[in-house]
């Protein structure tokens, strides 16, 4: 039971690039967010995902592009990068969240771009 | 931005006890969240307050007072590997969660 796994680890991108992050999870959770994490700031998430071919704006979308083709897995494209998109990305996902869940999270991936 | 403080960082010395606070202003609330994240690791959940008082696991305890808008972790007993940042969050009404900056918290010898 691998839990929820991000691919990549790392990634270096130029100004305008664009790049997808992957999500799998095998806990068949309904719920899976994106979110990112910036020095000082709170956990914000991006867009979430409360079930498979739906999906919906988090706080800071913009820039962003999500799809949630399979119930496990939820992908967070950035169509053309910008320097202000730096920074660490996690995935989460949960049972539900029509009520109150536990979220279990990703290993991360760190964002660069130059 | 989201109302929800915690301090930025702490010292603490092994062996001690540390309390880390949370103080949160929201109309919608459906619970308090702390997490626990070591450097360069995902976040992973420690407690969950919904209803006024501690709750206690082992080493680690949380309060909440939801008049107050006012949680604490508190964590006993120190060792080297609670060295890490502690993320509180609150879920809001549409069972979102609004996430504070993070507590690091260092731990000396």
């Amino acid at each position: 039971n691998a839990g929820v796994t991000q691919t990549p680890k790392f990634r270096v991108l130029k100004t305008g690039q664009s790049m997808t992050l992957l999500c799998a999870q095998d806990m068949n959770h309904e719920y899976m967010y994106w979110y990112r994490q910036d020095p000082g700031m709170g956990l914000r998430l991006i867009h979430y995902s409360v079930g498979e071919g739906t999906t919906a704006k988090g706080e800071v979308p913009d820039g962003y592009n999500v799809s949630r083709l399979k119930k496990q897995n939820f992908l967070l494209g950035l169509e053309s990068a910008a320097p202000s998109q730096t920074s660490v990305y996690f995935c989460a996902s949960s049972p539900t969240s029509g009520g109150v869940e536990t979220q279990y999270f990703g290993p991360g991936t760190r964002l660069l771009v130059l | 931005g989201q109302n929800i403080d915690q301090p930025t960082e702490m010292t603490a010395t092994e062996g001690a006890i540390v309390q880390i606070n949370c103080t949160y202003q929201t109309s919608g609330f459906n619970g308090l969240f702390w997490y626990q994240q070591h450097a360069g690791e995902a976040p992973t959940f420690l407690s969950y307050n919904v209803l006024d008082g501690l709750e206690e696991k082992g080493r680690f305890s949380s309060f909440l007072s939801r008049s107050k808008g006012y949680s604490y972790l508190l964590l006993k007993e120190l060792q080297m590997k609670d060295s890490a940042s502690y993320l509180c969050a609150y879920m809001d009404s549409n069972y979102q969660l609004i996430w504070g900056a993070g507590t690091k918290l260092i731990i000396k010898p």
